[in-house]
């Protein structure tokens, strides 16, 4: 059954810890991305990679990091230095990084850190 | 990508009433796509537009590409309660995809 998973759906975290969410695909696709979205906003971009061991900062990387060691996996760390943390992560995939491909999108990590 | 500026942010109507929402770039676009996001669910690809003009429809849904590539539409022609949710556009360029703010759609019975 092929797709992208995200886990876990819910996720609680004290303030000052680093917390990593998993995202995972067996789409074989090329490039995986990772949004942030607010109650009532958009989606905003955090980081994208589009080739195993190479990604690109987005529009709201301060304060996360991601690594790109697999093809299928493309993990994201909230750190401490993040000043708002709690939101809703989405992690999505699609075959090529170029543009002209559908993406796919995870169920989503929805993270409050308290 | 480039930004994308969608208008409006919120629209209310009617069960059966017709809906549309649109996008705006200051600069031309190499494609769009639009996306619905369910309340509490995940963004689902809907269609692709790629050429000047393009329109394309799936059943009560009519995509439009503008001539200059720099606006699109999304028109739904007699709204039912499962349309409600979020419709974002978006644009992908040099891999990075860059969504607009969304058109959240409520339908009322």
């Amino acid at each position: 059954d092929g797709g992208i998973t995200q886990s876990p759906k819910y996720l609680f975290r004290k303030e000052g810890q680093n917390v990593t969410l998993s995202c995972e695909q067996n789409l074989n696709h090329d490039a995986m991305y990772w949004y942030r979205q607010d109650p009532g906003q958009g989606l905003r971009l955090i980081y994208y990679s589009q080739i195993v061991n190479d990604f690109q900062k987005g529009d709201i990387a301060e304060g996360y990091s991601v690594s790109r060691e697999k093809k299928e996996s493309f993990p994201l760390t909230v750190t401490s230095a993040q000043k708002n943390p709690t939101a809703f992560y989405l992690c999505a995939s699609s075959r090529r990084g170029g543009g002209n491909t559908e993406a796919f999108f995870g169920q989503g990590t929805r993270l409050t850190v308290v | 990508g480039q930004q994308v500026m969608q208008i409006p942010q919120y629209q209310h109507v009617q069960e059966g009433e017709d809906f549309t929402t649109y996008c705006n770039s200051s600069t031309t676009l190499s494609n769009i796509q639009w996306y619905k996001q369910r309340p509490g669910g995940h963004p689902v690809f809907l269609i692709q537009l790629v050429k000047s003009g393009e329109v394309k429809k799936q059943k009560r849904l009519t995509f439009q590409f503008g001539e200059a590539k720099k606006n699109s539409s999304l028109h739904i022609t007699a709204t039912q309660t499962t349309d409600v949710g979020t419709y974002f556009c978006i644009n992908t360029n040099a891999g990075k995809s860059t969504f607009g703010d969304g058109t959240t759609l409520t339908v009322k019975p």
